[in-house]
């Protein structure tokens, strides 16, 4: 059975905080990793993607993987308010399809 | 472009009923996934289509869940009969083939059974 576990929250941080969101998975065979976001009765939309150890930055947005901890980060730096919703970390585990953790809530705090 | 479309966004529906769900991929997208979401819950596939054939399907409830993707475009997701527990926000999604991380979805419906 493959998961992917991640603190449901809520994780509360301030404006301009940086916000740490993070993913563990079973399946030492994942390939690919995958943060989306999805806002409160909105539909998920994929933020960042990450193949490889270590890090990958993308505006605000940093990936982080360690394949041999099986585990997957998002930060969120100079957090904004308009960053508050749902993040959901998804694995491919190599049968092209997706599994998705159950998210985490973030509330940015003005 | 046009992005995923679905219909109905909401439906209600006795319990022991039947209710279908519509969706039209973005074009040239041949994978196609259905999604459910319960409250709290991450999406969980119920079945992925590539063109007209099924790829997976190993967590749809074939009792009362079924799915056709007939001509590689439009797809529908039917159950029958309905239970408290479908209650949940059905989703599709669409990829190019191979880019399964890389998924558009559509704006959902959302099922109450009462």
């Amino acid at each position: 059975q493959k998961e992917v576990e991640q603190n449901s929250g809520p994780l509360s941080v301030p404006e301009g905080a940086i916000a740490s969101l993070n993913c563990t998975y079973s399946d030492r065979g994942s390939q690919s990793f995958f943060w989306y976001r999805q806002y409160s009765g909105k539909s998920p939309e994929l933020i960042m993607s990450i193949y490889s150890n270590g890090d990958k930055e993308d505006g605000r947005f940093t990936a982080q993987l360690n394949k041999a901890s099986q585990y997957v980060s998002l930060l969120i730096r100079d957090s904004q308010p308009s960053d508050s919703a749902t993040y959901l970390c998804a694995v491919n585990a190599g049968a092209n399809n997706l599994f998705f953790g159950t998210g985490t809530r973030l509330t940015v705090i003005p | 472009e046009a992005g995923v479309a679905q219909s109905p966004r909401y439906k209600i529906i006795e319990k022991r009923q039947s209710v279908a769900f519509w969706c039209n991929p973005i074009s040239g997208h041949a994978t196609l996934y259905w999604y459910q979401q319960i409250l709290g819950q991450g999406p969980k596939l119920l079945i992925q289509f590539q063109n007209n054939g099924v790829v997976d399907d190993s967590q749809l409830p074939k009792d009362r869940f079924s799915a056709e993707r007939l001509k590689g475009v439009d797809s529908t997701l039917k159950i029958q009969p309905a239970k408290l527990e479908d209650s949940a926000v059905y989703l599709c999604a669409s990829s190019l083939v191979g880019l399964a991380g890389e998924q558009f979805f559509g704006p959902g419906t959302r099922l109450t059974v009462l």
